[in-house]
């Protein structure tokens, strides 16, 4: 069956420290990777996908990247933190239109 | 481009009292449409999806959601909230061929009051 790994659940991170959240999905290939994020009292804004190795797409400008060194992995960074970075990071995957599997997230704080 | 729109940020309602949150949504193509729940601290849950098939859509817990196409809505219904229903709700919208990207509303906070 197919699962999803996020970690870490939690993480307290100084501004202007690096960040790198790490996504793999097991048990299917050539997934439909997604990072988006959650911030304080705000929906889900969907901030990377990538629909196979080494190819990502940015829908918002920020200080985020993402990268995809693996067919089931899925990498989100940054260089330097910044306040507005806090939030609840998920990944997720999917092979169709209609069928998305997400991780448990990730909480970032920026102090 | 799909877009997602969700009446009401917080819905507060009795125990046993008729749950309605809407869920209006724009697509040049039909769209795949789901709704999700959020516990505190938790990840998504799906409750339920639209995929072109039966336009009432059961879900789990007792929800279910009504696909209009003519009103371009998917909005989620319960007869009966029961208290562990407190949660944020979100309805999200996908496409065939979008490299099958996820889309979702700002989120309904329901608050379920004895």
């Amino acid at each position: 069956s197919q699962t999803i790994h996020q970690w870490p659940a939690t993480l307290v991170q100084p501004v202007g420290s690096p960040l790198s959240l790490e996504c793999t999905v097991e048990g299917t290939s050539n997934p439909n990777l997604y990072w988006y994020r959650q911030a304080a009292g705000r929906g889900l804004q969907l901030l990377f996908y990538s629909v196979g190795i080494g190819q990502i797409s940015s829908e918002v400008p920020q200080n985020l990247s993402a990268s995809r060194p693996q067919d089931r992995q899925f990498i989100l960074s940054s260089k330097k933190l910044l306040l507005s970075d806090s939030g609840f990071y998920l990944c997720a995957w999917s092979a169709s239109a209609y069928g998305y599997t997400f991780g448990s997230g990730t909480r970032l704080t920026v102090v | 481009a799909q877009s997602v729109t969700q009446l009401g940020s917080h819905v507060s309602v009795s125990e046993g009292a008729l749950v309605l949150l809407r869920c209006n949504y724009s697509s040049s193509v039909p769209p795949y449409l789901f709704w999700y729940v959020q516990y505190p601290n938790q990840g998504l849950q799906l409750l339920l999806k639209y995929t072109s098939a039966a336009t009432l859509v059961k879900g789990i817990n007792g929800f279910e959601a009504e696909f209009k196409k003519s009103e371009t809505s998917f909005h989620l219904t319960k007869p009966s909230a029961h208290m562990s229903d407190a949660a944020e709700y979100f309805c999200a919208v996908s496409m065939p061929g979008g490299y099958n990207k996820l889309i979702f509303g700002a989120g309904t906070r329901l608050a379920v009051h004895p």
